[in-house]
Protein backbone atom coordinates (compact mmCIF):
# COMPACT_ATOMS: atom_id res chain seq x y z
CA UNK A 1 0.00 0.00 0.00
CA UNK A 2 1.33 3.36 -0.93
CA UNK A 3 1.34 5.93 2.10
CA UNK A 4 -0.33 8.26 0.17
CA UNK A 5 -2.63 7.65 -2.62
CA UNK A 6 -4.85 10.06 -4.95
CA UNK A 7 -7.33 9.46 -7.58
CA UNK A 8 -4.89 10.80 -10.53
CA UNK A 9 -8.63 12.17 -12.43
CA UNK A 10 -8.08 14.21 -14.37
CA UNK A 11 -10.83 15.85 -12.52
CA UNK A 12 -13.27 17.91 -14.85
CA UNK A 13 -15.68 20.80 -13.34
CA UNK A 14 -17.37 23.84 -14.99
CA UNK A 15 -16.32 27.49 -13.87
CA UNK A 16 -17.64 28.72 -10.84
CA UNK A 17 -18.42 24.99 -9.24
CA UNK A 18 -16.84 23.36 -5.86
CA UNK A 19 -13.81 20.77 -6.85
CA UNK A 20 -13.41 18.49 -4.35
CA UNK A 21 -10.25 16.81 -4.21
CA UNK A 22 -9.01 13.81 -1.88
CA UNK A 23 -6.10 12.04 -0.36
CA UNK A 24 -5.76 9.36 2.09
CA UNK A 25 -2.47 8.22 3.67
CA UNK A 26 -1.40 4.47 5.25
CA UNK A 27 0.86 6.24 8.46
CA UNK A 28 -1.90 6.70 11.60
CA UNK A 29 0.63 8.81 13.44
CA UNK A 30 0.48 11.25 10.55
CA UNK A 31 0.75 14.70 12.12
CA UNK A 32 0.84 17.44 9.18
CA UNK A 33 -0.60 17.38 6.00
CA UNK A 34 -0.03 19.22 2.84
CA UNK A 35 -1.37 20.65 -0.16
CA UNK A 36 0.50 21.93 -3.10
CA UNK A 37 -0.63 23.06 -6.68
CA UNK A 38 1.51 22.31 -9.73
CA UNK A 39 0.96 24.21 -13.24
CA UNK A 40 2.19 22.33 -16.11
CA UNK A 41 6.00 22.51 -16.17
CA UNK A 42 6.02 24.22 -13.52
CA UNK A 43 7.35 23.94 -9.71
CA UNK A 44 5.15 22.71 -6.96
CA UNK A 45 4.10 25.35 -4.49
CA UNK A 46 2.26 25.11 -0.92
CA UNK A 47 -1.55 26.37 -1.35
CA UNK A 48 -2.89 24.69 2.41
CA UNK A 49 -1.08 22.96 5.17
CA UNK A 50 -3.19 21.66 8.04
CA UNK A 51 -2.46 19.82 11.08
CA UNK A 52 -5.67 19.45 13.39
CA UNK A 53 -9.44 17.57 12.64
CA UNK A 54 -11.66 19.55 10.13
CA UNK A 55 -12.04 22.29 8.24
CA UNK A 56 -9.27 24.74 7.81
CA UNK A 57 -10.26 27.73 5.05
CA UNK A 58 -8.02 30.34 2.97
CA UNK A 59 -10.17 31.92 1.12
CA UNK A 60 -11.79 29.87 -1.71
CA UNK A 61 -9.92 26.65 -0.75
CA UNK A 62 -11.13 24.78 2.65
CA UNK A 63 -9.01 21.55 3.86
CA UNK A 64 -10.29 18.73 5.42
CA UNK A 65 -8.70 16.31 7.84
CA UNK A 66 -10.24 13.37 9.30
CA UNK A 67 -7.60 11.68 11.36
CA UNK A 68 -9.54 8.62 12.46
CA UNK A 69 -10.02 7.73 8.49
CA UNK A 70 -6.73 9.05 7.71
CA UNK A 71 -8.28 11.42 5.00
CA UNK A 72 -7.62 14.78 4.01
CA UNK A 73 -9.71 16.69 1.36
CA UNK A 74 -8.79 19.78 -0.15
CA UNK A 75 -12.34 21.77 -1.63
CA UNK A 76 -12.21 24.63 -3.99
CA UNK A 77 -15.25 26.62 -4.47
CA UNK A 78 -16.13 28.99 -7.13
CA UNK A 79 -13.41 27.16 -9.52
CA UNK A 80 -11.61 29.15 -11.81
CA UNK A 81 -9.96 27.87 -15.15
CA UNK A 82 -6.62 29.06 -13.57
CA UNK A 83 -7.13 26.43 -10.93
CA UNK A 84 -6.60 24.17 -13.46
CA UNK A 85 -3.46 22.11 -12.27
CA UNK A 86 -2.35 19.18 -10.93
CA UNK A 87 -2.99 19.06 -7.14
CA UNK A 88 -0.43 17.15 -4.71
CA UNK A 89 -1.39 15.96 -1.42
CA UNK A 90 1.96 15.96 0.78
CA UNK A 91 1.85 13.68 4.37
CA UNK A 92 4.76 14.41 7.31
CA UNK A 93 4.91 11.73 9.22
CA UNK A 94 5.45 11.72 13.35
CA UNK A 95 8.28 9.36 12.30
CA UNK A 96 9.81 8.16 9.06
CA UNK A 97 12.02 5.11 9.03
CA UNK A 98 13.49 6.44 5.75
CA UNK A 99 14.64 9.85 7.36
CA UNK A 100 12.54 11.41 4.45
CA UNK A 101 10.13 13.39 6.31
CA UNK A 102 7.77 13.86 3.37
CA UNK A 103 5.04 11.09 1.35
CA UNK A 104 3.37 12.88 -1.80
CA UNK A 105 0.80 11.43 -3.41
CA UNK A 106 1.20 11.35 -7.47
CA UNK A 107 -1.65 14.63 -7.93
CA UNK A 108 -4.98 14.79 -9.16
CA UNK A 109 -5.27 17.00 -12.47
CA UNK A 110 -7.78 19.43 -12.24
CA UNK A 111 -9.54 21.30 -15.23
CA UNK A 112 -11.91 24.00 -14.79
CA UNK A 113 -14.13 24.18 -18.00
CA UNK A 114 -15.08 28.12 -18.49
CA UNK B 1 13.15 36.84 -2.98
CA UNK B 2 15.40 34.34 -1.11
CA UNK B 3 13.85 31.21 -2.23
CA UNK B 4 15.31 27.79 -3.81
CA UNK B 5 17.44 28.21 -6.47
CA UNK B 6 18.20 25.88 -9.22
CA UNK B 7 20.63 25.99 -12.01
CA UNK B 8 20.34 25.20 -14.74
CA UNK B 9 16.70 25.45 -15.78
CA UNK B 10 17.14 23.53 -18.94
CA UNK B 11 19.98 21.04 -19.41
CA UNK B 12 20.67 19.57 -22.83
CA UNK B 13 22.94 16.43 -22.82
CA UNK B 14 23.94 13.49 -25.23
CA UNK B 15 23.96 9.78 -24.20
CA UNK B 16 27.05 9.53 -22.03
CA UNK B 17 27.83 12.93 -21.13
CA UNK B 18 27.64 14.07 -17.35
CA UNK B 19 24.68 15.85 -15.48
CA UNK B 20 25.47 18.38 -12.65
CA UNK B 21 22.32 20.27 -11.29
CA UNK B 22 23.14 22.82 -8.61
CA UNK B 23 20.82 23.67 -6.06
CA UNK B 24 20.75 26.46 -3.44
CA UNK B 25 18.60 26.13 -0.46
CA UNK B 26 16.73 29.19 1.01
CA UNK B 27 18.88 30.90 3.03
CA UNK B 28 19.17 29.47 7.01
CA UNK B 29 18.01 26.22 5.13
CA UNK B 30 19.79 23.36 5.99
CA UNK B 31 17.78 19.99 5.04
CA UNK B 32 17.42 19.48 0.84
CA UNK B 33 15.24 17.07 -0.95
CA UNK B 34 16.16 16.35 -4.76
CA UNK B 35 13.25 14.93 -6.71
CA UNK B 36 12.29 13.62 -9.88
CA UNK B 37 9.37 14.26 -11.84
CA UNK B 38 8.99 12.15 -15.41
CA UNK B 39 6.46 13.89 -17.77
CA UNK B 40 2.96 13.31 -16.60
CA UNK B 41 3.99 10.99 -13.37
CA UNK B 42 4.14 12.54 -9.83
CA UNK B 43 7.04 13.82 -7.82
CA UNK B 44 9.86 10.68 -7.12
CA UNK B 45 11.83 10.92 -3.85
CA UNK B 46 16.03 10.60 -4.65
CA UNK B 47 17.72 11.66 -1.56
CA UNK B 48 17.39 14.11 1.43
CA UNK B 49 20.74 15.67 2.52
CA UNK B 50 21.49 17.79 5.41
CA UNK B 51 25.49 19.79 5.33
CA UNK B 52 27.75 17.41 4.48
CA UNK B 53 25.59 14.39 5.00
CA UNK B 54 23.22 12.03 2.79
CA UNK B 55 21.22 11.36 5.58
CA UNK B 56 18.44 9.45 3.06
CA UNK B 57 19.32 7.72 -0.65
CA UNK B 58 16.59 5.17 -0.25
CA UNK B 59 15.24 6.71 -3.92
CA UNK B 60 18.68 6.99 -5.84
CA UNK B 61 19.49 4.89 -8.32
CA UNK B 62 22.32 2.70 -7.39
CA UNK B 63 24.54 3.06 -10.47
CA UNK B 64 25.38 6.51 -11.99
CA UNK B 65 23.76 8.94 -9.44
CA UNK B 66 25.04 10.89 -6.68
CA UNK B 67 24.60 13.58 -4.14
CA UNK B 68 26.48 16.06 -2.16
CA UNK B 69 25.25 18.80 -0.33
CA UNK B 70 29.01 20.68 1.08
CA UNK B 71 30.06 22.54 3.96
CA UNK B 72 30.22 25.78 1.64
CA UNK B 73 28.07 26.09 -1.81
CA UNK B 74 25.07 24.22 -3.42
CA UNK B 75 23.90 20.75 -3.28
CA UNK B 76 24.66 18.91 -6.44
CA UNK B 77 22.95 16.34 -7.86
CA UNK B 78 25.05 14.15 -10.40
CA UNK B 79 23.92 11.67 -13.18
CA UNK B 80 26.90 10.12 -15.06
CA UNK B 81 26.86 8.59 -18.60
CA UNK B 82 23.49 9.61 -18.90
CA UNK B 83 20.64 7.99 -20.75
CA UNK B 84 17.57 8.90 -21.89
CA UNK B 85 15.52 7.65 -19.24
CA UNK B 86 17.17 10.14 -17.16
CA UNK B 87 15.39 12.69 -19.15
CA UNK B 88 13.23 14.98 -16.39
CA UNK B 89 12.28 17.60 -14.22
CA UNK B 90 14.54 17.62 -11.47
CA UNK B 91 12.77 19.49 -8.25
CA UNK B 92 15.10 20.43 -5.18
CA UNK B 93 13.22 21.44 -2.17
CA UNK B 94 14.87 22.47 1.28
CA UNK B 95 13.28 22.83 4.64
CA UNK B 96 14.52 24.53 8.34
CA UNK B 97 14.07 21.67 10.14
CA UNK B 98 14.53 17.84 9.69
CA UNK B 99 12.82 15.12 11.33
CA UNK B 100 11.17 14.61 14.56
CA UNK B 101 10.39 17.98 16.75
CA UNK B 102 8.69 20.70 14.67
CA UNK B 103 7.72 18.55 11.52
CA UNK B 104 4.90 21.45 10.96
CA UNK B 105 7.90 22.87 8.47
CA UNK B 106 6.92 22.28 5.02
CA UNK B 107 9.30 21.84 2.18
CA UNK B 108 10.04 24.82 -0.35
CA UNK B 109 10.65 23.83 -3.77
CA UNK B 110 13.17 25.24 -6.37
CA UNK B 111 11.91 25.86 -10.42
CA UNK B 112 13.42 22.44 -11.23
CA UNK B 113 16.23 21.40 -13.86
CA UNK B 114 14.62 20.02 -17.18
CA UNK B 115 16.78 17.25 -18.34
CA UNK B 116 16.82 16.35 -21.75
CA UNK B 117 19.35 13.43 -23.25
CA UNK B 118 19.21 13.17 -26.86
Amino acid sequence: QKEVEQNSGPLSVPEGAIASLNCTYSDRVSQSFFWYRQYSGKSPELIMSIYSNGDKEDGRFTAQLNKASQYVSLLIRDSQPSDSATYLCAVNPLYSNTGNQFYFGTGTSLTVIP
Amino acid sequence: NAGVMQNPRHLVRRRGQEARLRCSPVKGHSHVYWYRQLPEEGLKFMVYLQKENIIDESGMPKERFSAEFPKEGPSILRIQQVVRGDSAAYFCASSPVGPGLANRETQYFGPGTRLLVL
